[in-house]
């Protein structure tokens, strides 16, 4: 079964500092993973997808993630946080069938300080 | 704003009883996606239905029900409700429901049941 592990439920940084989010994933046939981000009181927006075209992923707003086979990994980074990335992420992997069902990681909540 | 529409935004109920959530999809997608997001089981994918056909389900319980209907909006049903039902439902939609096509999430429906 597939599946995906956050970790770190909470990330506090500073305005301007780097921005990492951890997800690892668990997957038998070659996953397909994405990132969403949750604003308060929203739905979930996708911020980037890996599809197995490119490792280096870059999505909206900044973001962007490297997949890494070796380490089962798909970590979340921007190089400068701003006041507005406050909001919660979530890792999510699918098989790539005919359904693109989601799995999706325990979410990390992200602060940002002024 | 996903295009995604879900009514109603708030639901407040007593256990017991029996809810009827509606999602209205993008116009031009075939394919509707249930999630449930609770506190103790995190974002679950519940069913999935395209084009007035179920394709996949997940972990939904036999007490809910769903239906995607001819003009493509889709109703989740939930009976006999619980404590534990108290959640946020999510709706998504895409053009079809293979990989390539990216899930647009609804703002959600938020169950109270008392």
């Amino acid at each position: 079964a597939q599946s995906v592990t956050q970790l770190g439920s909470h990330v506090s940084v500073s305005e301007g500092a780097l921005v990492l989010l951890r997800c690892n994933y668990s997957s038998s046939v070659p996953p397909y993973l994405f990132w969403y981000v949750q604003y308060p009181n929203q739905g979930l927006q996708l911020l980037l997808k890996y599809t197995s075209a490119a490792t280096l992923v870059k999505g909206i707003n900044g973001f962007e993630a490297e997949f890494k086979k070796s380490e089962t990994s798909f970590h979340l980074t921007k190089p400068s946080a701003h006041m507005s990335d406050a909001a919660e992420y979530f890792c999510a992997v699918s098989d790539g069938g005919a359904t693109n069902k989601l799995i999706f990681g325990t979410g990390t909540l992200l602060a940002v300080q002024p | 704003d996903s295009g995604v529409t879900q009514t109603p935004k708030h639901l407040i109920t007593a256990t017991g009883q029996r809810v009827t959530l509606r999602c209205s999809p993008r116009s031009g997608d075939l394919s509707v996606y249930w999630y449930q997001q609770s506190l103790d089981q995190g974002l679950q994918f519940l069913i999935q239905y395209y084009n007035g056909e179920e394709r996949a389900k997940g972990n939904i319980l036999e007490r809910f029900s769903a239906q995607q209907f001819p003009d493509l909006h889709s109703e989740l049903n939930l009976s006999s409700l619980e404590l534990g039902d108290s959640a946020l439902y999510f709706c998504a939609s895409s053009v079809e429901g293979g990989l390539n096509n990216e899930q647009f999430f609804g703002p959600g429906t938020r169950l109270t049941v008392l």
